[in-house]
């Protein structure tokens, strides 16, 4: 079975602060992608990134980054210089190969950044 | 528009009410998966289209849930004799074939009372 771990239910920050938002993952399969989601107080659920299991390249997209560690079954989150509207629910979710685009996700992190 | 649209945003039911929610993906998307997301929790899978084949229904919670896609576009989740546990956001998402990161509507959010 498959199962996405996100151990931080809140954080809080003050803006411009660099915050972690914590993933751990568990599955048995060798061919897997690894998710995050923003969630918006609107409900939405909203792409941002999308990894390979066989790609431990870390990304960096602006303000974001990724860091995905096999050894540790990780893909920690990074938003540096936070800001109000990085406020929002965040997911990390697992998907398989062998399941097409059915992921499991974590229970989220509520990231409230303050001015 | 360009996203996937549901409808309605909010419902509220008394319990044992069947109720039917709505889901237009985004066009040409092949894929189309409803979650079911209770308050402070992830998403958790229901069940799975491509196209109008039901792919995948092993996450639907007991025989009350039923959801169809008959001509492999809008999709229709229907619940009968709502119980208060089925209270939730059930989200529709949509995607290009296998693979593709999944696009999620605003989700109805269902309320039984």
């Amino acid at each position: 079975a498959q199962k996405v771990t996100q151990a931080q239910t809140e954080i809080s920050v003050v803006e411009k602060e660099d915050v972690t938002l914590d993933c751990v993952y568990e599955t048995r399969d060798t061919t897997y992608y690894l998710f995050w989601y923003k969630q918006p107080p609107s409900g939405e659920l909203v792409f941002l990134i999308r990894r390979n299991s066989f790609d431990e390249q870390n990304e960096i997209s602006g303000r974001y980054s990724w860091n995905f560690q096999k050894s540790t079954s990780s893909f920690n989150f990074t938003i540096t210089a936070s800001q109000v509207v990085d406020s929002a629910v965040y997911f990390c979710a697992l998907g398989l190969k062998t399941s097409g685009s059915r992921l499991t996700f974590g229970e989220g992190t509520q990231l409230t950044v303050n001015p | 528009g360009a996203g996937v649209s549901q409808s309605p945003r909010y419902k509220v039911a008394k319990r044992g009410q069947d109720v039917a929610l709505r889901c237009d993906p985004i066009s040409g998307h092949v894929s189309l998966f409803w979650y079911q997301q209770a308050l402070g929790q992830g998403p958790e899978f229901l069940t799975y289209f491509q196209n109008e084949a039901q792919l995948d229904k092993s996450g639907l919670p007991s025989d009350r849930f039923f959801a169809e896609r008959p001509e492999g576009s809008v999709s229709t989740l229907k619940i009968q004799r709502t119980q208060q546990e089925d209270s939730a956001v059930y989200l529709c998402a949509s995607s290009l074939p296998r693979d593709s990161p999944l696009h999620f509507g605003n989700g109805t959010r269902l309320t039984v009372t």
